[in-house]
């Protein structure tokens, strides 16, 4: 167990909805990184947050957005949805804003129908 | 710009076997190394990292990865494969092109027969 939860851990959806994903990091962790997982992508970075303030962004399409809460967890919202998006989608933790290390949680299953 | 190629999208190897995972990455810097590790159904594992240092790295589970400035490799091994290690790995390389990204190999699947 890595101290990194997600919820929901399963979501079915269909095309064109609107989803949230929420990540909670392991405690005294101030950054957060959200990751893609699909087979024919691999693994891809999307956006870290580092204490509530984006910090750097990777392949992250303008219908997905994320924050963070000053509470530390995190949201990603993804709308307007295609089947292409179906994936794993990743949250993991580090304690500061260099990415040494990071611990992730146990994802969310998108499945777009 | 900062690249991980992992040679083998599948490799097999026999129980107490030596298991050789190959990872060459490209970067303009010195660069920051890891393997992680997936199991299924799971998030990733930190099996190891290089930052600086001794280029021997040792991390969990008997692996250990060796940082060969001269081949751009960082392969990763472990003597004796046990089934445990069947798992999906995958080699990183931090980048630092409009802030500290991780970027991830394609990874390798390994299969571990008894």
């Amino acid at each position: 167990d890595s101290g990194v939860t997600q919820t929901p851990k399963h979501l079915i959806t269909a095309t064109g909805q609107r989803v949230t994903l929420r990540c909670s990091p392991r405690s005294g962790d101030l950054s957060v990184y959200w990751y893609q997982q699909s087979l024919d992508q691999g693994l891809q970075f999307l956006i870290q947050y580092y204490n509530g303030e984006e910090r750097a962004k990777g392949n992250i399409l303008e219908r997905f957005s994320a924050q963070q809460f000053p509470d530390l967890h995190s949201e990603l919202n993804l709308s307007s949805l295609e089947l292409g998006d179906s994936a794993l989608y990743f949250c993991a933790s580090s304690e500061s804003g260099s990415v040494y290390e990071q611990f992730f949680g146990p994802g969310t299953r998108l499945t777009v129908l | 710009a900062q690249s991980v190629t992992q040679l083998g999208s599948h490799v097999s190897v026999s129980e107490g076997a030596l298991v050789l995972l190959r990872c060459n990455y490209s970067s303009s810097v010195p660069p920051y190394l890891f393997w992680y590790v997936q199991y299924p159904n799971q998030g990733l594992q930190l099996l190891l990292k290089y930052t600086t240092g001794a280029t021997l790295v040792k991390g969990i589970n008997g692996f250990e990865a060796e940082f060969k400035k001269s081949e751009t490799s960082f392969h990763l091994t472990k003597p004796s494969a046990h089934m445990s290690d069947a798992a999906e790995y995958f080699c990183a390389v931090i980048t630092n092109t409009g802030g500290f990204k991780t970027i991830f190999g394609a990874g390798t699947r390994l299969f571990v027969k008894a």
